[in-house]
């Protein structure tokens, strides 16, 4: 099976821009995550969709949102971009079958810089 | 609530020598504990998992023991190479009513010098 990718792998933006992040889980998979990491921060959880639905949602700004198509990947939007934005953004997706034990398992991220 | 604390280093060790990197969570409810690493400049990757108490996950010489009565989840390995040097995550998950719900600690950064 193939993994989850992620698309673009880098993205330079200027403050104020707006910017869309693509995602495709692994085929199967019902959950994608995002997660943002700053070197200062760390591994910051974002938000969840499962089933077209945003389903647990981390403390950022309405400036994130993101949805979820009914093929399971998933995009994220950042609008008017500010300079703390710049970090690796994570999807991960798992099963989601009801059960505890799935594993959550990562894209190789989008490193957006913002200037 | 549920979390999750790990020591963030960085730990530096020389190659061959013995690793400890520890792992002690709060939780409501029954967790699975997971190990990730990551790698420079890509994502994480599952290294090892345990989702009942005393179950031991292991991969590439890696180990961790699921402790319930010490709420604990040490990775430890033997004898480290220089190509072990990451960062490693440790992680539980719990079935909360939104479904499976992700903690992550915060990273410990591993450096083995040759």
């Amino acid at each position: 099976k193939a993994g989850v990718t992620q698309t673009p792998r880098y993205l330079i933006k200027t403050r104020g821009q707006q910017v869309t992040l693509s995602c495709s889980p692994i085929s199967g998979h019902r959950s994608v995550s995002w997660y943002q990491q700053t070197p200062g921060q760390g591994l910051q959880f974002l938000f969840e969709y499962f089933s077209e639905t945003q389903r647990n949602k981390g403390n950022f700004p309405g400036r994130f949102s993101g949805r979820q198509f009914s093929n399971s990947r998933s995009e994220m939007n950042v609008s008017t971009l500010e300079l703390g934005d710049s970090a690796l953004y994570l999807c991960a997706s798992s099963a989601a079958g009801g059960y505890n034990q799935e594993t959550q398992y990562f894209g190789p991220g989008t490193r957006l810089l913002v200037l | 609530g549920n979390s999750v604390t790990q020591m963030e280093g960085p730990v530096t060790l020389s190659e061959e020598a013995f690793l400890t990197i520890n792992c002690t969570y709060t939780a409501t409810g029954y967790p699975s504990l997971f190990w990730y690493v990551q790698y420079p400049g890509e994502g994480l990757q599952l290294l090892l998992k345990a989702t009942k108490a005393d179950d031991k996950g292991s991969n590439k010489g890696f180990e961790a023991t699921y402790r319930k009565e010490t709420t604990s989840f040490h990775l430890e390995k033997g004898s480290v190479q220089v190509s072990d040097s990451a960062v490693y995550f440790c992680a539980l998950s719990v079935l909360d009513n939104y479904g499976q719900n992700f903690v992550f600690g915060p990273g410990t950064r591993l450096s083995v010098l040759p």
